[in-house]
């Protein structure tokens, strides 16, 4: 079966810095998804990212904050910018895999930031 | 607005017993999807089961099943002979029409007793 892979799995990184999380699926989808997981907490879609178009961000997420990338129909990049410990979360990026609205997830990226 | 409700912040059960997470949702489109889904203390996001509004029946993945009450919005899983490794968060998902952006409960944490 298809595979979503996410990098880095994980990162502590220090307040103000920048990082950027990479997510490869292994065959062509044309949406994929990024969530975040705060600690403790439910999944929140940050943003969908389109091939070939700005992503699309859900309310309280803006493109200077969390910049996405989406390059080809099998690759895309979120990265947080300027963090703060409040940034501390789980990303994961998904795709609908099978055509049938069902959404695949990455195993995620856990951040702290310090 | 849509929303998604588990109120078992906790749940317990003995191993190869079954056991019943609940999930109530609300929404007024006639068209909208329901999903569980596993978080194992790993933090990758695994599907488990998906119910359509307009199925007749109550789905059914191997050990997982969902017990869909439309009238009541109800959609509950139930995991039959529990295993040591059923322990993690269950989540549950919604989805109107024409989108992908899941609205996720706040999750019922799982742990299976030997």
């Amino acid at each position: 079966s298809a595979v979503i892979s996410q990098k880095p799995s994980r990162d502590i990184c220090q307040r103000g810095t920048s990082l950027t999380i990479q997510c490869q699926v292994d065959s062509q989808v044309t949406m994929m998804f990024w969530y975040r997981q705060q600690p403790g907490q439910s999944l929140t879609l940050i943003a969908t990212a389109n091939q070939g178009s700005e992503a699309t961000y859900e309310s309280g997420f803006v493109i200077d904050k969390f910049p996405i990338s989406r390059p080809n129909l099998t690759f895309s990049t979120l990265t947080v910018s300027n963090m703060s410990p409040e940034d501390s979360s789980i990303y994961l990026c998904s795709v609908d895999l099978t055509g049938a609205n069902v959404l695949t997830f990455g195993a995620g990226s856990r951040l702290t930031v310090l | 607005a849509q929303k998604i409700t588990q109120t078992q912040p906790g749940m317990f059960v003995q191993e190869k017993e079954a056991v019943t997470l609940d999930c109530t949702y609300d929404t007024s489109d006639p068209s909208y999807g329901l999903f569980w889904y596993k978080q194992p203390s790993s933090g990758e996001m695994i599907f488990l089961i998906y119910q359509g509004s307009y199925d007749q029946q109550n789905a059914t993945e191997g050990r997982y099943s969902l017990n869909f009450q439309k009238a009541r919005k109800s959609a509950n899983l139930v995991i039959s002979a529990s295993q040591l490794g059923d322990s993690a968060m269950y989540f549950c998902a919604m989805r109107g029409p024409g989108t992908y952006k899941y609205i996720f409960g706040t999750g019922t944490r799982l742990k299976v007793l030997a």
